[in-house]
């Protein structure tokens, strides 16, 4: 089955440093793997999505993620956040030969400080 | 990508009522789906709608307590029956685009039960 685990329920940066938002998934075969952003009492916007094309990935808003796939993870990264980026990030995999279902990683809260 | 709406945007209800929440997408698309994000928590398939054909629920979601109506292929409902305060979370609505292979999440319906 597969499964998807965000490593770290909050990150904490200063505004203008990197950020690292860590992903590991478990999967029997070559999965599908995105990642989200949901702003305060907003929906969900997808952010990038990884598909076997390239295994780094660009994103919008400057961040990108990198498929691991010796390691299973598919971290986020940022070389430098902006006080906008503050909001809660989830790592999805796609469940296998239903390609269509995602399963959601329990989310990481992002917190940016001035 | 595509335009989700949904209504209502948020809506506080009285145990044992029930409430229909609609999803309406800007362009045909075969599969809707359904999520449930219970208060800090990740997101839950609730269930898969397909154009014709009855929804498909996930395990722990039953049609008589979600029923879901899939009129044709822009547009689904999703009722939350017999509300008791445990249902009392943030519910969206997505699409899968067969030419992207991703989703697109609705800005979700915020459900307080009291």
């Amino acid at each position: 089955a597969q499964s998807v685990t965000q490593l770290d329920s909050h990150v904490s940066v200063s505004e203008g440093t990197p950020v690292l938002l860590r992903c590991n998934y478990s999967s029997s075969y070559s999965p599908s793997l995105f990642w989200y952003v949901q702003h305060p009492n907003k929906g969900l916007q997808l952010l990038l999505k990884y598909t076997s094309a390239a295994t780094l990935v660009k994103g919008i808003n400057g961040f990108e993620a990198e498929f691991k796939k010796s390691e299973t993870s598919f971290h986020l990264t940022k070389p430098s956040a902006h006080m906008s980026d503050a909001a809660e990030y989830f790592c999805v995999v796609s469940a296998g030969d239903s390609s269509y279902k995602l399963i959601f990683g329990s989310g990481t809260r992002l917190l940016v400080r001035p | 990508s595509a335009v989700i709406s949904q209504k209502p945007s948020r809506d506080i209800c009285q145990r044992g009522t029930s409430l229909t929440i609609q999803c309406q997408v800007d362009s045909q698309v075969t599969m809707m789906f359904w999520y449930r994000q219970q208060p800090g928590q990740s997101l839950t398939l609730i269930a898969t709608a397909n154009q014709g054909s009855e929804a498909t629920y996930e395990s722990g979601f039953v049609i008589d307590k979600f029923p879901i109506s899939r009129p044709n292929l822009t547009f689904s409902t999703l009722t939350v029956s017999n509300m008791s305060p445990e249902d009392s979370s943030i519910y969206l609505c997505s699409v899968d685009l067969a030419t992207t292979d991703t989703q697109y999440f609705g800005p979700g319906t915020r459900l307080t039960v009291l």
